[in-house]
C-alpha cells in the first residue's frame, strides 16, 4: 500500500543509548518531515528536508541529527537519548502543491526512554 | 506561515453540526488554511483546504471570511467517530517546502 512507512513502531532506550528512527515514503514526494508528540500536546517539527540532499532545522532539533540520503528515505537519529525525548515521532510527506499540497503522516513510533 | 487560534476543546451531539472555529487574522494572500484531524494517537489525517472561496467534499465543509481572517470547519452529521483533536494549520503551497508548524488544535467530543 501506498503510503509512509515507519519502524520502528515502539521502542523502549536506557538513557545514553543511541537508536535511529526509520521513515520511508513511496509516493516520490520531495519534501518529508519529522514531528515529535508528547502526552497531551501538538506536534512540533524537529527537522524537515526539503528536497533529497537537503536538511533543515525545526522548532525543536535539538538532540536529534537527520538524513536524507535518497528521495524515499528520511531518518532521524538520537545520538544520546535523554527522557525527556520520551514522545511519539511521526514521519510525514508532502504532496506536491499542484495537486492538494498536503501532508501525509506516517502511524508514529512510539519512544520511551528510561 | 501565519499563526492559529483555536479553542482548546468543543463538545457536540451525536447526529448535529460540529462548527469548529480557527483565528488567522495575519493570513496573507498567498496561504492556505488547511484542517486535520488526530483520532487518539493516530497520525494526523487530512481533511479539507482552502484558499479564500467555501469548499466541501465527502467529510466536511471549510467556511471562510470574507477577509479571510478566520474559517470554520462544519462537519455536517457529528459521529461518535468524529471525535478527535482538530488542527487548523495555514501555509503558502507555492515555492519550496515550507516550515509548517501544528498548534494544539480544539479537542472536539461528540457525545451520544
Amino acid at each position: 500500500n501506498a503510503g509512509v512507512t515507519q519502524t520502528p513502531k515502539f521502542q523502549v532506550l536506557k538513557t545514553g543509548q543511541s537508536m535511529t528512527l526509520q521513515c520511508a515514503q513511496d509516493m516520490n514526494h520531495n519534501s518529508m518531515y519529522w514531528y515529535r508528540q508528547d502526552p497531551g500536546m501538538g506536534l512540533r517539527l524537529i527537522y524537515y528536508s526539503a528536497s533529497e540532499g537537503t536538511t533543515d532545522k525545526g522548532e525543536v532539533p535539538n538532540g536529534y541529527n537527520v538524513s536524507r540520503l535518497n528521495k524515499r528515505e528520511f531518518s532521524l537519529r538520537l545520538e544520546s537519548a535523554a527522557p525527556s525525548q520520551t514522545s511519539v515521532y511521526f514521519c510525514a510527506s508532502l504532496i506536491p502543491p499542484r495537486n492538494t499540497g498536503e501532508l501525509f503522516f506516517g502511524e508514529g513510533s512510539r519512544l520511551t526512554v528510561l | 506561515d501565519a499563526k492559529t487560534t483555536q479553542p482548546t476543546s468543543m463538545d457536540c451531539a451525536e447526529g448535529r453540526a460540529a462548527n469548529l472555529p480557527c483565528n488567522h487574522s495575519t493570513i496573507s494572500g498567498n496561504e492556505y488554511v488547511y484542517w486535520y484531524r488526530q483520532i487518539h494517537s493516530q497520525g494526523p489525517q487530512y481533511i479539507i483546504h482552502g484558499l479564500k472561496n467555501n469548499e466541501t467534499n465527502e467529510m466536511a465543509s471549510l467556511i471562510i471570511t470574507e477577509d479571510r481572517k478566520s474559517s470554520t470547519l462544519i462537519l455536517p452529521h457529528a459521529t461518535l467517530r468524529d471525535t478527535a483533536v482538530y488542527y487548523c494549520i495555514v501555509r503558502a503551497t507555492s515555492g519550496s517546502a515550507r516550515q509548517l508548524t501544528f498548534g494544539s488544535g480544539t479537542q472536539l467530543t461528540v457525545l451520544p
